[in-house]
């Protein structure tokens, strides 16, 4: 069964700092594919950054960067020069896909609260 | 303009009383999926769909039904709602992960109470 742990329901962090919001995850499927989302206050959701299972470099978009390692199945999500924008709910994603099935399951969130 | 579009966005409704939350998206892709959302527990799969005629349970789905008759459209029926589906409610699309990132769309969210 495919799991996605979040540890932290909150995280606070100054503005121009980084922060690393943490993700774990389990699964045996052999492909799979993780994803960032943020969810503001206005609820929606916005896609952040993904990474593939395959994938050998870690992703960067911009000030997100993904810190996958494989074999600890951890896939933490970097922020840095955190602006006042950034406070929001953060959601760790996986989707696996085997044969017959394609599920794609989210953590329960970490919070994240920039001060000036 | 790409989008999944949800309707309604907000209802109050009763016990009992069956209701529909549309969803369609105009971005051809293959794959949908209802999830909801409620404090504390992130958001929780509760179908998805792979292409037409395809669906399958996630990890909710009881008191749900769906179908996918066409591409665009992946509607969420609840025959006799209950307060414990009082939540907020995200219908997303993408492409099948085998073409594909597998990024999911969302569309804007539902938020239903059943008094």
């Amino acid at each position: 069964a495919q799991k996605i742990t979040q540890t932290q329901p909150g995280m606070f962090v100054q503005e121009k700092e980084a922060v690393t919001l943490d993700c774990t995850y389990d699964t045996s499927d052999q492909s799979y594919g993780l994803f960032w989302y943020k969810q503001p206050s206005s609820g929606e959701m916005i896609f952040l950054i993904y990474q593939g299972s395959y994938d050998e470099q870690n992703a960067t978009e911009g000030r997100y960067s993904l810190n996958f390692q494989k074999a600890r199945k951890s896939a933490n999500l970097v922020i840095s020069a955190s602006q006042l924008g950034d406070s929001a709910m953060y959601f760790c994603a996986m989707r696996g896909f085997s044969y017959n099935t394609d599920k794609l399951i989210f953590g329960t969130g970490t919070r994240l609260q920039v001060f000036p | 303009e790409a989008q999944v579009t949800q309707n309604p966005r907000y209802l109050i409704t009763v016990t009992g009383k069956k209701l529909t939350v549309t969803c369609s998206q105009n971005m051809n892709h293959e794959y949908m999926s209802w999830y909801r959302q409620d404090p504390g527990l992130g958001l929780r799969q509760i179908y998805y769909s792979m292409n037409v005629e395809v669906t399958d349970k996630g990890d909710v789905p009881e008191g749900y039904k769906v179908s996918r008759k066409e591409k665009r459209n992946f509607p969420l029926i609840l025959e006799s709602p209950s307060p414990n589906q009082t939540s907020l409610y995200f219908c997303a699309s993408s492409l099948s992960l085998a073409s594909n990132t597998g990024e999911l769309f969302f569309g804007e969210g539902s938020r239903l109470t059943v008094l």
